[in-house]
């Protein structure tokens, strides 16, 4: 069961380059995210999607683009890189099932932009 | 939107004794409020969380109480171990709203 994993893990970009981080879940969860974490900030969001084809901006959109043209996936695009998207990047997920409310979070991509 | 603020940004104990975090939010249609604990280098995890109907929910040695007049919720960890030093985020979302919105984090450190 591999559940929800990230690719790369690690990426170290030019400014300027265009940069996509994938996101891939099994579970077949409505809800995905995508979060960003810098020291003193803790996560903040960027977008969310509550179902493929469905997505919305969070509270720091700009320079990122998503798409989810299936369930399982999520990926997220920086068209031109700089260096203030350095940081660590989280997808997570979350079902509607159960209702909980819980999200369950990837393993991280350290994305460095120089 | 909603705002969540989280203190203190660092808290050191001996183990044994007990740890208190607390959040403030600012939304009053915030009604889910969950804690997750971030150990150095991996991903967040839920540990424990409340919802607005719900004053104090225990599991074990952690806790979380609400005061929903006040908008804020605490999270108690008693009897620590060095294994709950980690970075704990507080977060808040309201009906109809999956997206979290997370507090700055706390990291604990617990000296043995």
């Amino acid at each position: 069961d591999a559940g929800i994993t990230q690719s790369p893990r690690y990426k170290i970009t030019e400014t300027g380059r265009q940069v996509t981080l994938m996101c891939h879940q099994t579970w077949s969860h409505s809800y995905m995210f995508w979060y960003r974490q810098d020291l003193g900030h803790g996560l903040r969001l960027i977008y969310y999607s509550a179902a493929a084809d469905i997505t919305d901006k969070g509270e720091v959109p700009d320079g990122y683009v998503v798409s989810r043209s299936k369930t399982e996936n999520f990926p997220l695009t920086l068209e031109s890189a700089t260096r203030s998207q350095t940081s660590v990047y989280f997808c997570a997920s979350s079902g509607t099932v159960s209702n909980t409310g819980e999200l369950f979070f990837g393993e991280g991509s350290r994305l460095t932009v120089l | 939107g909603e705002n969540v603020e989280q203190h203190p940004s660092t808290l050191s104990v001996q183990e044994g004794d007990s740890a208190v975090i607390k959040c403030t939010y600012s939304d009053s249609a915030s009604n889910y409020f969950p804690w997750y604990k971030q150990e150095l280098g991996k991903r967040p995890q839920l540990i424990i969380d409340i919802r607005s109907n719900v004053g104090e929910k225990k599991d074990q040695r952690i806790a979380v109480t609400l005061n929903k007049t006040a908008k804020h919720f605490s999270l108690h960890i008693t009897e620590t171990q060095p294994e709950d030093s980690a970075v704990y985020f507080c977060a808040a979302s309201k009906a109809g709203r999956r997206a979290l919105t997370f507090g700055s984090g706390t990291r604990l450190q617990v000296q043995p």
